[in-house]
């Protein structure tokens, strides 16, 4: 079966510090990789969507300077969150789709990040 | 630009009878495809169901199955037999699928609670 695994589950930074998180996708190909956010009484945001070989396309609101995304290969993708503050806090959800099997995405658990 | 609305904020049933969510989306592409995810209380986000565009049969997996009616653009999904597990919070999404480099848009979800 697909599964997407993410790593840590549960965080802690301080305040104007950083921390990354990664995703790895097992028994698929992780042709995309879509990070997403989870805010407290909100819906998932998109933050961005990865694709192999190619650009990370960031959506309005989020860029590169403040949420790099690594995805060097078709199982595994990592997001740093850069100088987190209070409004970075949330669950954080890796998304992977092959795109030759698979019209869905398979979600990871999340890594919860909370911003001290 | 795409949208989905569940209008639904939260739905209680009991146990073994029927409950149907709503959803309502906006695109322009002509074709897209609808999942609907649930979020069980750990957190973890489990993929149900699915349907394409362009398929006029209405999806079935176990005991989920999808209202789609193309023409209000509407994608209900329907659980029959309900359980105790089942109580989650249930996602309706859209991918546009003109263009495979695309996140997921989600609505603000339905939270289900089934009661013995």
């Amino acid at each position: 079966g697909a599964l997407v695994y993410q790593y840590p589950r549960r965080t802690i930074c301080k305040s104007g510090t950083s921390m990354r998180m990664e995703c790895q996708a097992v028994g698929f190909q992780a042709t995309s990789v879509a990070w997403y956010r989870q805010s407290p009484q909100k819906t998932f945001e998109l933050i961005a969507l990865s694709t192999v070989n190619s650009a990370i396309k960031y959506e309005q609101n989020f860029t590169q300077e403040k949420f790099p995304i690594s995805h060097p290969n078709l199982s595994f993708s990592s997001m740093t969150v850069l100088n987190a503050y209070l409004e970075d806090r949330g669950l954080y959800l890796c998304g992977a789709r092959d795109w030759g099997t698979y019209a869905e995405q398979f979600f990871g658990p999340g890594t919860r990040l909370t911003v001290l | 630009a795409q949208k989905v609305t569940q209008t639904q904020t939260s739905i209680s049933v009991v146990e073994k009878t029927t409950v149907t969510m709503d959803c309502v989306y906006e695109t322009r592409d002509s074709s897209y495809f609808l999942f609907w995810y649930k979020q069980t209380a750990s957190g973890e986000i489990v993929f149900l169901i699915r349907q394409d565009s362009y398929k006029k049969e209405n999806a079935t997996v176990g005991h989920y199955s999808l209202n789609f009616q193309k023409p209000k653009s509407s994608i209900g999904l329907i659980i029959t037999a309900t359980q105790i597990e089942d109580s989650a919070v249930y996602f309706c999404a859209m991918r546009e699928g003109g263009n495979y480099a695309q996140g997921l848009t989600f609505g603000l979800g339905t939270r289900v609670s089934v009661f013995p």
